[in-house]
């Protein structure tokens, strides 16, 4: 089936940081990966895609690269800051499910500290 | 870029009573919505998947004559709580897949949410 794993958070830490937040998954196709992030009594805002193997997603100074042979998508960011803090959502998509379903992952608390 | 909306953004009402929450597609036409629920700190619960014209698709677990979910146009769908009580009080989410866009990733459009709150 489809899966996603994410590190449980929270994570904190202080600002200009390294930040890593591991997701790993498990899909019966080939799927589409995401980030999402969700900021405190608010929807979800897509934070970047990869579609393909190898392809990195980035936005905002953050990155992940769609790793197919360890089934991992990883978001990093090489120096945090405060208004980072929000919750990160990695997500897969099957691309032969005709309804488009998303797979979320429990989700990663980020507060970041002056 | 492609904007959902979700109306009210925050709802209380008393125990008995259905609430209505709409979800709009605002510059693109939506084939597929998408009704989630989340509880605090928590991943979303996929509820619901709903396809313009047709009967929703409902996850296991989720009642439908409780959780009511009508899609009648490609940029309106709503979401009924009917004779709401205090344990559906929680975060409702809607989402939206564009009918037009091409290529592989299918991206769906997340709306604000919904603030549930039954006394």
């Amino acid at each position: 089936g489809n899966s996603v794993t994410q590190m449980e958070g929270p994570v904190t830490l202080s600002e200009e940081a390294f930040l890593t937040i591991n997701c790993t998954y498990t899909a019966t196709g080939y799927p589409s990966l995401f980030w999402y992030v969700q900021y405190p009594g608010e929807g979800l805002q897509l934070l970047l895609k990869a579609t393909k193997a190898d392809d990195k997603g980035s936005n905002k100074g953050f990155e992940a690269t769609y790793r197919k042979e360890t089934t991992s998508f990883h978001l990093e960011k090489g120096s945090v800051q405060v208004s980072d803090s929000a919750v990160y959502f990695c997500a897969l998509l099957d691309r032969g499910s005709t309804l488009g379903r998303l797979y979320f992952g429990r989700g990663t608390q980020l507060t970041v500290w002056p | 870029g492609a904007v959902v909306s979700q109306h009210p953004s925050r709802v209380i009402c008393k125990s008995g009573t259905s609430v209505k929450i709409e979800c709009r597609s605002l510059d693109f036409q939506a084939t597929t919505m998408f009704w989630y629920r989340q509880f605090p700190k928590q991943s979303l619960m996929l509820m619901a998947t709903s396809n313009e014209g047709s009967k929703a698709t409902y996850e296991q677990g989720v009642e439908k004559d409780k959780f009511l979910i009508n899609h009648a146009s490609l940029t309106l769908s709503t979401l009924t709580v009917t004779s709401a009580h205090p344990e559906d009080s929680s975060f409702y989410i809607c989402s939206a897949r564009d009918a037009e866009a091409g290529g592989s990733y299918n991206e769906q459009f997340f709306g604000p949410g919904t603030r549930l709150t039954v006394l």
